[in-house]
């Protein structure tokens, strides 16, 4: 399986400011997806950031909330923009299974507290 | 859209209590994923289930994939405080601009007391 970082961490923002969280992957893959979640809760995907194209959010996201990067094949960027405490939420990346996006592995997680 | 149902959303259970957690759709899967989470950490792939009636095994816990491929179960023998977490049962959407995104559960949380 991938080995996957993300930073930071964590972190306690001010509202109106913006964050932007690496997810770099210790190998090549095509397709890296960006999720949000609340302690204890589900995932919602954001969007996904394939290499070479325009990411596509999901139903809820747009992107000038939630503009993402993907640079090349190890490595996206989230920018979660103009934040409120309602952003406040675990940011997720993970990256398609070598067997294809069906699996897929999960960095460790930004945690976001927007006060 | 294809849904998944996760049930129970809680547990809690004393150690070496066996349980079960489900995961039902109406809609047909090509393969089931089950995740466990721990606090402050990413989800951690346990299993892909693919076959309709596919049971895997992986140390103390069993995952069946129904026949039908709409539903699975993991089932933990003899519960450990290790095992507590919260448990994710995910499928693969169908294609077209769907491909590559993954449906999930609401997810179940277990705590296995000693």
């Amino acid at each position: 399986s991938a080995v996957i970082s993300q930073k930071p961490s964590r972190d306690i923002c001010q509202r109106g400011t913006s964050l932007t969280i690496q997810c770099q992957v210790d190998s090549q893959v095509t397709m890296m997806f960006w999720y949000r979640q609340q302690p204890g809760q589900s995932l919602t995907l954001i969007a996904t950031a394939n290499q070479g194209s325009e990411a596509t959010y999901e139903s809820g996201f747009v992107i000038d909330k939630f503009p993402i990067s993907r640079p090349n094949l190890t490595f996206s960027t989230l920018t979660v923009s103009n934040m409120s405490p309602e952003d406040s939420s675990i940011y997720l990346c993970s990256v398609e299974g070598r067997q294809g996006p069906e699996t897929q592995y999960f960095g460790p997680g930004t945690r976001l507290l927007v006060l | 859209t294809q849904l998944l149902e996760q049930s129970p959303q809680f547990l809690s259970i004393q150690e070496g209590e066996n349980l079960t957690v489900y995961c039902n759709s109406s809609s047909v899967f090509s393969s089931l994923q089950w995740y466990r989470q721990e606090p402050g950490e990413g989800p951690v792939l346990l299993v892909t289930v693919v076959t309709g009636g596919e049971v895997k095994k992986l140390k103390r816990l069993t995952f069946q994939f129904g026949d039908a491929r709409k539903d699975s179960s993991l089932h933990i023998t003899a519960a450990q405080p290790g095992d507590t977490g919260l448990y994710l049962c995910a499928g693969p959407n169908a294609g077209g601009t769907s491909y590559g995104k993954l449906t999930f559960g609401q997810g179940t949380i277990l705590t296995v007391h000693p």
